[in-house]
């Protein structure tokens, strides 16, 4: 069965620090989400993708996250310079066609 | 805004009984609503989904769910709790028609199954 891939499981790192996250999502799905999960709370969409092009953004902190899906395919989040507030799991999804997404694992940041 | 509310944070349940988890939601148009189900250290996996068909809809593991406009709720409903159904519980609305994709998540209900 087909499945999100996400990079690293886990990550820890210090303030001030350049992280990035890597997401494969299901082969021939155009659409493609990253949230970002506080502990203890819903997913909140950060960044949403279809095919190469960037659809929503609205809740991306521009001065630090960035993310880009160069040849439509598979992504990257970036954090630079990362904050204490950024700890939280990263989640990417991908989707074709209606709102069904399917999720990867996701990637916890830890930053001390 | 499209917005949705889980009434509890934490429901607890003996094995072998049913599991009632709350949701409200707000919307300006007709909704598409799903519940979306996260075990420890996994994905988000979709338990089921409505999208103004029937109002009683059937998920995966012998969850359902029934959309009552006039009560603007969702709630998921299982007959008999299993251990396995321990995880966190998602009510999602769609923020946008059906096809635009922006899931809005309520906070997440924590179901705990004791034996």
């Amino acid at each position: 069965e087909a499945e999100v891939a996400q990079s690293p499981r886990y990550k820890i790192t210090e303030k001030s620090q350049a992280v990035a996250f890597w997401c494969d999502p299901i082969s021939g799905h155009a659409t493609l989400y990253w949230y970002r999960q506080i502990l203890g709370q819903g997913p909140e969409l950060l960044v949403q993708f279809q095919d190469e092009s960037v659809v929503d953004d609205s809740q991306l902190p521009k001065d630090r996250f960035s993310a880009e899906r160069l040849k439509g395919v598979d992504s990257t989040l970036k954090i630079q310079p990362a904050e204490l507030g950024d700890s939280a799991m990263y989640l990417c999804a991908s989707s074709n066609l209606g709102n069904e997404q399917f999720f990867g694992p996701g990637t916890r940041l830890t930053v001390l | 805004a499209q917005s949705v509310t889980q009434l509890d944070s934490h429901v607890s349940v003996s094995e072998g009984t049913p599991v009632l988890l709350r949701c409200n939601y707000s919307s300006s148009y007709s909704p598409s609503l799903f519940w979306y189900v996260q075990h420890p250290n996994k994905g988000l996996q979709l338990l089921l989904k409505y999208t103004s068909a029937a109002t009683l809809v059937k998920g995966i593991n012998g969850f359902e769910a029934e959309f009552k406009k006039s009560e603007t709720s969702f709630h998921l409903t299982k007959p008999s709790a299993h251990m396995s159904d321990a995880a966190e519980y998602f009510c999602v609305v769609t923020s946008g028609g059906y096809n635009t994709g922006k899931l809005i998540f309520g906070q997440g209900t924590t179901l705990q199954v004791k034996p």
